[in-house]
């Protein structure tokens, strides 16, 4: 099975900070990522597929990168509505696996 | 309109069954893979298994966890996913999603880009 080790798990910023969480896969994986945010009692919700595009409606803010093994979510400015855990999976191989999730709060 | 709707949970006793269906529209279903995940309270999101479509020959994949206990099926003709879901333990409680995938017939564009509002599934004596 494909490990994706997520950092960090959490991390308290400030409105307006730039934010970068890391995905790193135990194997390659091609881009086949995916970065999700989830706000708590809600459903996931998609921010970037293939590992570097945005998904539509989704604040030009958010920015995926990253081929093979290492990939990066960067929030470039912060704000109140991102408050919220972040989960990488990579789709590459059976089974699909997530990322630890990365807790992002208020400071 | 895409919408995916997941009913079907509840409370069930250790070792009893649970039938969960995700019931599509406002998409060509038939043309997509769909995907169950769940999340137990308080937890990380955890994929649980997949449903190639008809055109990619239908078959199934499973997370080790549930592999000979759960079973993905589907009804084209009626858009609906199910998970059969046997044999029932206690770490099975979560919420449980379904999710579409269309990265086979499509693009990348198209996949896990729908979530429904999940089905709480509670395993408990």
């Amino acid at each position: 099975d494909i490990q994706m080790t997520q950092s960090p798990s959490a991390m308290s910023a400030s409105v307006g900070d730039r934010v970068t969480i890391t995905c790193r896969a135990s194997q390659g994986i091609s881009n086949y990522l995916v970065w999700f945010q989830q706000k708590p009692g809600k459903v996931p919700k998609r921010l970037i597929y293939a590992a570097s595009s945005l998904e539509s409606g989704v604040p030009s803010r958010f920015s995926g990168s990253g081929s093979g093994t290492e990939f990066t979510l960067t929030i470039s400015s912060l704000q109140p509505e991102d408050f919220a855990t972040y989960y990488c999976l990579q789709h590459n191989n059976y089974p699909w696996t997530f990322g630890q999730g990365t807790k992002v709060e208020i400071k | 309109e895409v919408q995916l709707v997941e009913s079907g949970g509840g409370l069930v006793q250790p070792g009893r069954s649970l039938r969960l269906s995700c019931i599509a529209s406002g998409f060509t279903f038939g043309d997509y893979g769909m995907s169950w995940f769940r999340q137990a309270p308080g937890k990380g999101l955890e994929w649980v298994s997949f449903i190639r479509s008809k055109a990619h020959g239908g078959t199934t994949e499973y997370a080790a966890a549930v592999k000979g206990r759960f079973t993905i099926s589907r009804d084209d003709s009626k858009s609906i996913a199910y998970l059969q879901m046997n044999s029932l333990k206690t770490e099975d409680t979560a919420v449980y999603y379904c999710s579409r995938d269309g990265s086979g017939s499509y693009s990348l564009g198209r996949i896990l880009d729908y979530w429904g509002q999940g089905t709480l599934v509670t395993v408990s004596s």
